[in-house]
């Protein structure tokens, strides 16, 4: 089955520091999307891309959908501590049955002050 | 900004018991999800359904799952006898169509514990 490979598992970076996570995949997706979540609460949208190459910010976040489809990146610039929280990539594949999400293992985020 | 609602928040059940979870999606979404995530695990999905039937469903999502949309607004996930392993948080994130990624908007979740 489909399956997403995330990287690195966990994270511990001092505040103002840039963070680099990826996604890579074993079969082609037509959508990216990276999450984040709280503890206690539910993925919450930070980047949704589209097409191949596709590069998207959202503020100091930047998210990129690969030129294979496999895999994606997600950077955060100058990192505060309201960044902390687990960081999920999720990918989409063709209509039909391949519709529903396949997620990530998350990468867990910790910055120092 | 329009929210799926969730209840219970919490809920905690002896083992083999039946226990049903409550949503409301957003009010035009059309198609309705299921996802679980077991504590400090991955987040994976359930079943789909869209004009009152399951369009997909996971292996996981066996017999011992439902899900109903009873009266147009509520959609729930009904687990006939529970098991310890399915401890988890669930979430029911919908959406307006298909390729409306941005209508995909998760709540806040149930987090089921199965003693």
């Amino acid at each position: 089955g489909q399956q997403l490979n995330q990287s690195p598992q966990s994270m511990f970076i001092q505040e103002g520091e840039d963070v680099s996570m990826n996604c890579t995949s074993s079969s082609i997706f037509n959508t990216w999307l990276w999450y984040k979540q709280d503890p206690g609460e539910g993925p919450v949208l930070l980047i949704a891309l589209y097409k191949a190459g596709e590069l998207t910010s959202n503020g100091r976040l930047t998210a990129q959908f690969g030129i294979t489809r496999k895999d994606s990146f997600l950077n955060i610039s100058a990192s505060i501590p309201s960044d902390v929280g687990i960081y999920f990539c999720a990918g989409r594949g063709e209509a039909g049955n391949n519709r529903k999400l396949i997620w990530g293992l998350g990468t867990s985020l910790a910055v120092n002050p | 900004e329009p929210e799926v609602t969730q209840t219970p928040s919490h809920q905690v059940t002896q083992m083999g018991q039946e226990v049903i979870l409550r949503c409301v999606p957003i009010s035009n979404h059309l198609y309705f999800y299921w996802y679980r995530q077991i504590l400090g695990q991955k987040v994976e999905f359930l079943v789909s359904f869209y004009n009152n039937e399951i369009s997909e469903k996971s292996e996981i999502f066996d017999d011992q799952f439902s899900v109903e949309r009873p009266d147009g607004s509520n959609f729930t996930l009904k687990i006939r006898s529970t098991k310890l392993e399915d401890s988890a948080m669930y979430f029911c994130p919908s959406a307006v169509e298909e390729g409306e990624v941005y209508g995909y908007t998760f709540g806040s979740g149930t987090r089921l514990t199965v003693v």
